[in-house]
C-alpha cells in the first residue's frame, strides 16, 4: 500500500546535525513533489522544506533556509532531510508528506513522523 | 505570511451531534486553496478535504468543507467515536510557504 517511514530521528545537541530518511512505497515517487512538515511538541503544523518530483527544485521555510538541505533519489524512492546548526526551536516530530496534486502544496500522504530533541 | 485561525480551540460534543469548526484567514486565500486535515495523538494527520470542499478518496460523506475568500468551515455531520481528535486547516494559496492554522479539538462531552 501507499506508504512513508521516516528514520533518523533523535538527540542531538545545539549546533550539531541530523539527517532524516524518508522511504517511499507504493507509488509513483518520481510522480510527486515531496515535503517535510515538523510539529514541535504541543503546537501546531509547519511547512519546513519541498522538492520537486525531478529534484531539481528545492524551496525552504525562512527557518530552514541555510541550515536544512532537502534531497531525494527517485532511484532508491528516498527523500532526504539534512539539519545542520541545529537550535532548542527545531525540536519537533518531522513528517515526511506526498504532494497531493503537482503545484498545490497540501498532502495526502504523511508519514508517521521521526522526533528530533535538540538539547544540551 | 497567511495567518489561519481557527475557532474554538476546543469543542466538547457527544456522538451523534453535529461539529463545526471555523478557519479564518487574515488575508484571502485564492482559488480556496483550502485543505482540512484530522490528526490522533501519535499518528499522522489525515487529509479530508481540498479544494476548500472537495472529500479526499475515502473520506466519509459525514465530513464536509465549505467556504471562500477568508472564512472557511468544516462540518461533520453526526459524530462517531472515532471523529475525536484535532482538526486542521492548511492554505496553500500563498508562495511559497503554505501555513497551518493552530487548530480545533473535538472532545467528547
Amino acid at each position: 500500500q501507499v506508504q512513508l517511514l521516516e528514520s533518523g530521528g533523535g538527540v542531538a545537541q545545539p549546533g550539531r546535525s541530523l539527517r532524516l530518511s524518508c522511504a517511499a512505497s507504493g507509488f509513483s515517487f518520481s510522480s510527486h513533489g515531496m515535503h517535510w512538515v515538523r510539529q514541535a511538541p504541543g503546537k501546531g503544523l509547519e511547512w519546513v522544506a519541498v522538492i520537486s518530483s525531478h529534484g531539481r527544485t528545492m524551496v525552504y521555510a525562512d527557518s530552514a533556509k541555510g541550515r536544512f538541505t532537502i534531497s531525494r533519489d527517485n532511484s532508491q524512492n528516498t527523500v532526504l532531510l539534512q539539519m545542520n546548526s541545529l537550535r532548542d526551536g527545531d525540536s519537533a516530530v518531522y513528517f515526511c508528506a506526498r504532494e497531493a496534486h503537482w503545484g498545490q502544496w497540501y498532502f495526502d500522504v504523511w508519514g508517521r513522523g521521526a522526533p528530533v530533541t535538540v538539547s544540551s | 505570511e497567511i495567518v489561519l485561525t481557527q475557532s474554538p480551540g476546543t469543542l466538547s460534543l457527544s456522538p451523534g451531534e453535529r461539529a463545526t469548526l471555523s478557519c479564518r484567514a487574515s488575508q484571502s486565500i485564492n482559488n480556496n486553496y483550502l485543505a482540512w486535515y484530522q490528526q490522533k495523538p501519535g499518528q499522522a494527520p489525515r487529509l479530508l478535504i481540498y479544494g476548500a470542499s472537495s472529500r479526499a478518496t475515502g473520506i466519509p460523506d459525514r465530513f464536509s468543507g465549505s467556504g471562500s475568500g477568508t472564512d472557511f468551515t468544516l462540518t461533520i455531520s453526526r459524530l462517531e467515536p472515532e471523529d475525536f481528535a484535532v482538526y486542521c486547516c492548511q492554505q496553500y494559496a500563498a508562495s511559497p510557504s503554505p501555513t497551518f492554522g493552530g487548530g480545533t479539538k473535538v472532545e467528547i462531552k
